[in-house]
């Protein structure tokens, strides 16, 4: 079975450029979560989805930052203006129906180097 | 939300048990304790979960304390593969996944 799948696996680019990171859940799964990973930070949560719908985008570090989730099997994560500072690890999850018990399930990451 | 606390790394022998505690001495009483593991270049996989009853699957064994304010992952037989960094996770409904520094497992051949 396919898991979830991120793309770009790495991206770089200068700042003040946009940036849009790709998702597709696993099929049949309605929870989507964004997480950011450094090395100071470790993995924090930006935002995450039910249904489609965000719920909780109070990780979302500023405005630069916006996800969507237009379907059940695509969502996106984009910066614009894109900053050094942005650069970092991206994870993707998704989690089947069934409240916490179920497991959430990562995507391989986009690394995002911006120069 | 419940903090953890995890020693930073840990080292074990290959083909031996390992132990990797965590402690959660303010945990609700119906928060359950996940755990993940990250293996290097990778997205963090789910391990186990459990709520009072010590657990078993495939991947490894959860020990719960008595008083829940503790919890101890059991590989029994650690492989290589089994390098990674381990997050223990207390959660409830409505809450989000929270995920402290972990525990880094070096495994030695």
């Amino acid at each position: 079975d396919a898991g979830v799948i991120q793309s770009p696996r790495h991206e770089v680019t200068e700042m003040g450029q946009e940036v849009t990171l790709r998702c597709k859940p696993i099929s049949g799964h309605n929870s989507l979560f964004w997480y950011r990973q450094t090395m100071m930070r470790g993995l924090e949560l930006l935002i995450y989805f039910n249904n489609n719908v965000p719920i909780d985008d109070s990780g979302m570090p500023e405005d630069r930052f916006s996800a969507k989730m237009p379907n059940a099997s695509f969502s996106t994560l984009k910066i614009q203006p894109s900053e050094p500072r942005d650069s970092a690890v991206y994870f993707c999850a998704s989690v089947a129906p069934g409240g916490i018990h179920q497991p959430q399930h990562f995507g391989d990451g986009t690394r995002l180097s911006i120069l | 939300d419940a903090k953890t606390t995890q020693p930073n790394s840990m080292e074990s022998n290959e083909e031996e048990p390992v132990h990797l505690p965590c402690n959660h001495s303010t945990i609700s009483g119906t928060d359950y304790i996940h755990w993940y593991r990250q293996l290097p270049s990778q997205g963090p996989e789910y391990v186990i979960h459990g709520l009072t009853s010590n657990v078993n699957n495939r991947m490894a064994s959860l020990a719960i304390a008595e008083d829940r304010k503790s919890s101890t992952l059991i590989l029994h037989r650690a492989t290589l593969r089994d390098a990674a960094v381990y997050y223990c996770i207390p959660i409830n409904y409505g809450q989000n996944f929270v995920f402290g520094p972990g525990t880094r497992l070096s495994v030695l051949p």
